[in-house]
């Protein structure tokens, strides 16, 4: 199955600073998707990256806070912007298989101090 | 939108006892259930899942079951290990190549000696 390498693997951070969360899949796949989770917590969808088009958001995420990137298929960067105490979680992408099947990156560790 | 929930919370069992952990959901569209294992610090793993088109599907000491009309799956590990403790999460996607997952709120499986 495909693989997806993600970077940073954590990060600590000013609040009111940025960070862009990269994933490079190691070949291409049809859809991509950013995730947060909190610490103990599931997994909460943050957004659809499309390649060539603008991402689509769930309920409670914005495209200004959290911008995304998908310039191709097998590459995808998520930014947090403006970042506060709040914001602290560990960031996720995934990736569609040929079946279907959804697999991760290693996830970022985000602390905002 | 779909929602997922996921019972129980936390599952403690002796070393070669089985596990059972079960997902409702609410959108009767829904067509593919994943499960992932989350070993701590470690990204989500899929594995096993089903489709609606059967029932039952059992892969060595895991199997999934699938009850469309009430609206529910299981998980079913026996014969559980030691390796076996983590937090299980189970999700729902209509399937298909661009269908997100909407994830349970997790299971933490512990596996005493």
């Amino acid at each position: 199955s495909a693989v997806i390498s993600q970077k940073p693997s954590r990060d600590i951070c000013q609040r009111g600073t940025s960070l862009t969360i990269q994933c490079q899949v190691d070949s291409q796949v049809t859809m991509m998707f950013w995730y947060r989770q909190q610490p103990g917590q599931s997994l909460t969808l943050i957004a659809t990256a499309n390649q060539g088009s603008e991402a689509t958001y769930e309920s409670g995420f914005v495209i200004d806070k959290f911008p995304i990137s998908r310039p191709n298929l097998t590459f995808s960067t998520l930014t947090v912007s403006n970042m506060s105490p709040e914001d602290s979680s560990i960031y996720l992408c995934s990736g569609l298989g040929g079946a279907a099947e959804a697999f991760f990156g290693q996830g970022t560790r985000l602390t905002v101090v | 939108g779909e929602n997922v929930e996921q019972h129980p919370s936390t599952l403690s069992v002796q070393e070669g006892d089985s596990a059972v952990i079960k997902c409702t959901y609410s959108d009767s569209a829904s067509n593919y259930f994943p499960w992932y294992k989350q070993e701590l610090g470690k990204r989500p793993q899929l594995i096993i899942d089903i489709r609606s088109n059967v029932g039952e599907k059992k892969d060595q000491r895991i199997a999934v079951t699938l009850n469309k009309t009430a609206k529910h799956f299981s998980l079913h590990i026996t014969e559980t290990q030691p390796e076996d403790s983590a937090v299980y999460f189970c999700a729902a996607s209509l399937g298909g190549t661009a269908s997100k997952l909407t994830f349970g709120t997790g299971t933490r499986l512990q596996v005493t000696l």
